[in-house]
């Protein structure tokens, strides 16, 4: 079967480093995607790994290990406007997205 | 402003009345989805279409119809509204068809909130 796991919620402080975990099992991968989702909003596309390693993109990177099924979502520098969800998904064997519950991300001053 | 528009925002309906979420785009993106999103669960795809005339089913679709007569607008139809379709609903276009490989990325609309009572 397929499935991908995401925390539920995760509490930061302005200014600091939070990363987001995502592990996923599939028979067959073809990419995993990163959005954000403002609270009442759309989700919007943040990052694409389809190899291994780490795509840096300014202020957030996401990190992709096919082997262990593994990626995360590194947030620097963190500012008050980066509360949000954040959704991971991956693309299986026959390219359909599936989809994680998200991430919602609290950010203290 | 490019990008998807929907309606209504926001809608409080009886169960069994008939409703069509309206969703169109302007940056003539070839595919189109609807996908309903609730607490606790991922995005889950309705229906897409992948050109005009073409339709297909996704993950959840029972209840649902859609129809794609031309490139830019997708309307979702709820034919007999029940209370599990309460949800949040959200259409997407791709440039790249469904099912195709490499960053296929979505861009969504803002959308629309259903309640069936």
């Amino acid at each position: 079967g397929q499935n991908i796991d995401q925390p539920t919620e995760m509490t930061a402080t302005e200014g600091a480093i939070v990363q987001i975990n995502c592990t996923y099992q599939t028979s067959g991968f073809n990419g995993l995607f990163w959005y954000q989702q403002h609270a009442g909003e759309a989700p919007t596309f943040l990052s694409y790994n389809v190899l291994d390693g780490l795509e840096e993109k300014g202020r957030f990177s996401s990190f992709l290990s096919r082997s262990k099924g593994y990626s995360y979502l590194l947030l620097k520098e963190l500012q008050m406007k980066d509360s949000a969800s954040y959704l991971c998904a991956f693309m299986d064997s026959n390219y359909q997205l599936i989809w994680g519950a998200g991430t919602k991300l609290i950010i203290k001053p | 402003i490019a990008g998807i528009t929907q309606a209504p925002t926001s809608q409080i309906l009886a169960a069994g009345r008939r409703m069509t979420l309206r969703c169109t785009q302007d940056m003539r993106h070839n595919a189109m989805y609807w996908y309903r999103q609730d607490l606790g669960l991922g995005l889950r795809l309705i229906h897409y279409s992948n050109t005009a005339g073409t339709t297909g089913k996704g993950e959840v679709p029972d209840g649902y119809s859609v129809s794609r007569a031309n490139t830019d607008d997708f309307p979702l139809t709820l034919a007999s509204a029940v209370p599990s379709q309460t949800s949040v609903y959200f259409c997407a276009s791709s440039d790249s068809p469904h099912g195709a490989s490499g960053a296929n990325v979505l861009t969504f609309g803002a959308g629309s909130r259903l309640t069936v009572l």
